[in-house]
C-alpha cells in the first residue's frame, strides 16, 4: 500500500491569510511515461461527502476558486489556500491514485 | 449530471453480512475507463478506500479487507453492490460510493453516504 501522511493534523489561520498543508507519499506517485503525479486533494465539510479540488497534483477541478493551488512532485506535495475565506473551514485530504487508492489522515483547517 | 446514491441497512449485528447498493445516473458503467468505488469513513476519522469495479468488470480491493469484500455491478440497472462479511463494531462508518473518471483516475463525484452502525 502507498501510505499518505499529511501535516499538520490541524491548523488555525486568520481570514485572508495563507494556509499550507503538506502531504508525503511512502513511494513516488509520479508516472514516468506521462510525467503526471497521481495525486489529488479533497475538501470535506461537516455532514458532506468529499469534494474534489485538485487532481494531477496541480490541476484545479472546474469551479474551484483559484485561491486553491497544488504543487509538488514525486513524494512531496502541498495544498495552498492563498487567502483563507470563512467557507474554506473544512478537513482536507490528499489522495493517491497511482496504485489502487489511498487517502491521507486529513488536516482540519479552522479560523484563528 | 452525475449522481450517486447509497442504500442499505443502517444497523447490522456483529458477524452479519452487510450489503450496500449504489444507484447512479448521468453516466454508463459500460463506458471505457469508468469505474465505481466504495469508500468509508468512521465517525470523526479519515477516508478509507474499500473496492472498485471497472466498466469491463475488473475489480480491485483494499488488501487489508479483500477477504471480506465483494463488489458487483448490474449495468442494466445502473447499480453497483458491495458486500462485506463478518461485520464488527469497528466497521461502523459512513459508506460512500463514488464515480471514478478515467482521466484523471480519481473520484470526482460522490454520493451523500449512508451511515452503517454495527451493534448487537
Amino acid at each position: 500500500d502507498i501510505v499518505m501522511t499529511q501535516s499538520p493534523d490541524s491548523l488555525a489561520v486568520s481570514l485572508g491569510e495563507r494556509a499550507t498543508i503538506n502531504c508525503t507519499s511512502s513511494q513516488s506517485v509520479l508516472y514516468s511515461s506521462n510525467n503526471k503525479n497521481y495525486l489529488g486533494w479533497y475538501q470535506q465539510k461537516p455532514g458532506q461527502p468529499p469534494k474534489l479540488l485538485i487532481y494531477w497534483a496541480s490541476t484545479r477541478e472546474s469551479g474551484v476558486p483559484d485561491r486553491f493551488s497544488g504543487s509538488g512532485s514525486g513524494t512531496d506535495f502541498t495544498l495552498t489556500i492563498s487567502s483563507l475565506q470563512a467557507e474554506d473551514v473544512a478537513v482536507y485530504y490528499c489522495h493517491q491514485y497511482y496504485s489502487l487508492w489511498t487517502f491521507g489522515q486529513g488536516t482540519k483547517v479552522e479560523i484563528k | 449530471q452525475i449522481t450517486l446514491k447509497e442504500s442499505g441497512p443502517t444497523l447490522v449485528k456483529p458477524t452479519q453480512t452487510l450489503t450496500l447498493t449504489c444507484t447512479f445516473s448521468g453516466f454508463s458503467l459500460s463506458t471505457s475507463g469508468v469505474g465505481v468505488g466504495w469508500i468509508r469513513q468512521p465517525p470523526g476519522k479519515a477516508l478509507e478506500w474499500l473496492a472498485l469495479i471497472y466498466w469491463d468488470d475488473d475489480k480491485r480491493y483494499s488488501p487489508s479487507l479483500k477477504s471480506r469484500l465483494t463488489i458487483t455491478k448490474d449495468t442494466s440497472k445502473n447499480q453497483v453492490v458491495l458486500t462485506m462479511t463478518n461485520m464488527d463494531p469497528v466497521d461502523t462508518a459512513t459508506y460512500y460510493c463514488a464515480h471514478r473518471d478515467p482521466d484523471p483516475g480519481c473520484f470526482d463525484y460522490w454520493g451523500q453516504g449512508t451511515l452503517v452502525t454495527v451493534s448487537s
